[in-house]
C-alpha cells in the first residue's frame, strides 16, 4: 500500500534560517505530492504539489521536487519567518490509478523564533 | 463561497452516546471526503462521496460510523455508542475531482470531538 514517512520534529529555528523537511514514500502507482500546512487553529492548506518527476512546486518561498529515484519529495525554504510557524504534512494521491484519497505522514511541528 | 465549513467545531460527548457532525463543502465541488486526525498524526482517509453516491469506505469506518450525502450537497457522519478512541479530529475536504487542472482539496476547519 502506499505510505509516507515524514521527518519528526518538532523543529526549531531562527527567523531567517534554512529549512530543510524531509519526506520518502512508498506507492504502488504513480502518484502526486504534497505539502499542506496547518497553522494554529486552522484547516489543513494545501502549501505546494507536483504530479511528475523531476516536477518542482513552489508557493510562498517554499520548495519542493518530486524526485522518483529516491522517492522523496523535501520542503525547503531558503529564509523562514516567525509567519512559518505551523504544521507541515507531507501527502500523496495515487489518482491516476483511480485512489483518490490522501495518503498523509505524521506531520512536522515547525517553530520559528525570532 | 467560505469554503467548506463545519459543525459543530467542538463537540464533548459522555461514552455511550451519539454525535453527528455536519460538512457543508464548496457548492461546486462534486467529491467530499471525511478524514480523522488524531493528536500527534496526520489524517486518516475514512471515507468520500462523488454526488451522492459513498465511493470508497475505509477500514477504520467501523459500524458504529455512518455517512451520507443526501442529494449531493451537505454530508452528515455519524457515530453511535461513542468510545473515548473515538476522540479525534474530524476534518472534512472538497474537491472538484482529479480531472482538472486546479485538482486538490479544500479542507474545513473540523470538528473537534471529546469522548469522557
Amino acid at each position: 500500500g502506499n505510505s509516507v514517512t515524514q521527518m519528526e520534529g518538532p523543529v526549531t529555528l531562527s527567523e531567517e534560517a534554512f529549512l530543510t523537511i524531509n519526506c520518502t514514500y512508498t506507492a504502488t502507482g504513480y502518484p502526486s505530492l504534497f505539502w499542506y500546512v496547518q497553522y494554529p487553529g486552522e484547516g489543513l492548506q494545501l502549501l505546494l504539489k507536483a504530479t511528475k518527476a523531476d516536477d518542482k512546486g513552489s508557493n510562498k518561498g517554499f520548495e519542493a521536487t518530486y524526485r522518483k529515484e529516491t522517492t522523496s519529495f523535501h520542503l525547503e525554504k531558503g529564509s523562514v519567518q516567525v509567519s512559518d510557524s505551523a504544521v507541515y504534512f507531507c501527502a500523496l494521491s495515487d489518482y491516476l490509478s483511480g485512489n483518490e484519497k490522501l495518503t498523509f505522514g505524521t506531520g512536522t511541528r515547525l517553530t520559528i523564533i525570532p | 463561497d467560505t469554503g467548506v465549513s463545519q459543525d459543530p467545531r467542538h463537540k464533548i460527548t459522555k461514552r455511550g452516546q451519539n454525535v453527528t457532525f455536519r460538512c457543508d463543502p464548496i457548492s461546486e465541488h462534486n467529491r467530499l471526503y471525511w478524514y480523522r486526525q488524531t493528536l500527534g498524526q496526520g489524517p486518516e482517509f475514512l471515507t468520500y462521496f462523488q454526488n451522492e453516491a459513498q465511493l470508497e469506505k475505509s477500514r477504520l469506518l467501523s459500524d458504529r460510523f455512518s455517512a451520507e450525502r443526501p442529494k449531493g450537497s451537505f454530508s452528515t457522519l455519524e457515530i453511535q455508542r461513542t468510545e473515548q478512541g473515538d476522540s479525534a479530529m474530524y476534518l472534512c475536504a472538497s474537491s472538484l475531482g482529479w480531472d482538472t487542472d486546479n485538482y486538490g482539496y479544500t479542507f474545513g476547519s473540523g470538528t473537534r470531538l471529546t469522548v469522557v
